[in-house]
């Protein structure tokens, strides 16, 4: 079954300390992989996505993730948090191929000072 | 050029009345999706479009929910009767088809409280 794997609900992280978000996926076909961010009351804004190439791929906001085919990982991190950076965060998995993304449930950040 | 966008934003209704939520995607895409986001439940996907025809629609959780898409321009799904558990966040989006990575657009959401 395809899927998609947060392992964490919920992190707390220092301001200025370093950020890994952990996501799995089980999926039949070559995955395209997403992460997205939600801001409360927000939709869902993209981050980054890899689809092919450089397995490490940079987005926005200072946020990078690395494809791991071997692991079947996705994780995201970022080298040093800010405060604006508590949101939600989903990891979601799909193809080119005209199908939905799958996503996992979420994890949430929370940053203190 | 504008985004996703939904309507309304903020509906409460009480139960047994009915519910619709509209979607305008972006202009040029080919795709578009309905999801609905709860807290016990995460983001499930309840039904998609291709060209405006209903690609799958397996996620719709009961006759209560029915989605149309009358034109490229246009979508709303339709809970008819609203129930306490049908309370979530629904999100539409899109994307285009040809020189896509897959990614959606997605709106702002329509928070729906059933009473």
């Amino acid at each position: 079954a395809q899927s998609v794997t947060q392992p964490d609900i919920h992190i707390t992280v220092s301001e200025g300390a370093s950020l890994e978000l952990r996501c799995n996926y089980s999926y039949g076909a070559t995955p395209y992989l997403f992460w997205y961010v939600q801001s409360p009351g927000q939709g869902l804004q993209l981050l980054l996505k890899y689809f092919s190439g450089d397995t490490l791929v940079q987005g926005i906001k200072g946020f990078e993730a690395e494809f791991k085919r071997s692991q079947s990982s996705f994780n995201l991190r970022k080298p040093s948090v800010h405060w604006s950076d508590a949101a939600e965060y989903f990891c979601a998995v799909g193809n080119q191929a005209g199908t939905a993304l799958i996503f996992g449930k979420g994890t949430t950040l929370s940053v203190s000072s | 050029d504008a985004g996703v966008i939904q309507s309304p934003r903020h509906e409460v209704t009480e139960m047994g009345q009915e519910v619709t939520l509209r979607c305008k995607p972006i202009s040029g895409h080919d795709y578009l999706f309905w999801y609905r986001q709860t807290m016990m439940r995460g983001l499930e996907l309840l039904i998609y479009f291709n060209n405006n025809v209903p690609i799958d629609d397996s996620g719709m959780p009961e006759d209560r929910f029915s989605a149309k898409m009358p034109n490229a321009s246009f979508s709303t799904l339709k809970i008819q009767p609203s129930e306490p558990r049908d309370s979530a966040v629904y999100f539409c989006a899109s994307r285009p088809d040809r020189g896509s990575s897959g990614e959606l657009f997605f709106g702002e959401g329509s928070r729906l409280t059933v009473l």
